[in-house]
């Protein structure tokens, strides 16, 4: 099955210590997207690749970053967390960008900042 | 500044009956609107769709309503199961000149068998 795959599921890291969130795709999708999901709160996009064109959106945190080294990987970052930034964190793909494509979500990443 | 509201964050309905999760919207440019149901430990994945050309679109037991002078949608589901138990979340779309889907907070829906 075509599908989202997200690894680890459960992330702990320490207060500063850099962590990586991993995010593969089956879809050949053009476009992948990071968001960040609080506790009772709408998912909040990060940035997205349109294949390797990189966007990030106005309000995210330098803190944060990513990487799409192929179509079908794509890495999110996070430099130096904070308590702030512990968060379920969602990837998820679409063909293109315009029009009614729809968006694809992996299971999520959570993420606990100790 | 939220543009997409759910404002029941929970909902109790008893199987076969009708659950109805309202979403409220503020921008008027938005013309595409979207449901996601998530299942715990699992990603939204896609329901139905609605464009604002369109007043309802039907899938099955879903039916989405669209009500753009009130810029409210609504999801209907007939009958409910407990396997709909799940977080309902809307997302809105300005088809021309952005790439963004807005989403709503949600809504936890409980079907009680």
């Amino acid at each position: 099955d075509a599908m989202v795959i997200q690894n680890p599921r459960y992330q702990v890291t320490q207060f500063g210590k850099p962590v990586t969130l991993s995010c593969s795709q089956t879809l050949n999708h053009n476009v992948m997207y990071w968001y960040q999901q609080k506790s009772s709160q709408a998912p909040k996009l990060l940035f997205h690749y349109y294949d390797k064109d990189f966007n990030n959106e106005a309000d995210t945190p330098d803190n944060f970053q990513s990487r799409r080294p192929n179509t079908s990987f794509c890495f999110l970052d996070i430099r130096s967390p904070g308590l702030g930034d512990a968060a379920m964190y969602l990837c998820a793909t679409s063909r293109g960008l315009a029009g009614r494509d729809t968006q694809y979500f992996g299971p999520g990443t959570r993420l606990t900042v100790l | 500044d939220q543009q997409v509201k759910q404002n029941s964050p929970s909902l109790s309905v008893q199987e076969g009956r009708i659950s109805i999760l309202n979403c409220d919207y503020t921008n008027s440019m938005f013309d595409y609107f979207l449901w996601y149901k998530k299942y715990p430990a699992e990603g939204p994945t896609f329901l139905i769709s609605i464009s604002s050309i369109k007043d309802k679109n039907e899938d099955g037991r879903f039916t989405v309503f669209l009500n753009k002078s009130a810029k409210h949608l609504s999801l209907h589901i007939v009958p409910s199961q407990p396997g709909d138990s799940a977080v309902y979340f809307c997302a809105a779309k300005a088809l021309s000149g952005t790439y963004k889907y807005i989403f709503g907070t949600g809504t936890r829906l409980k079907v009680l068998a």
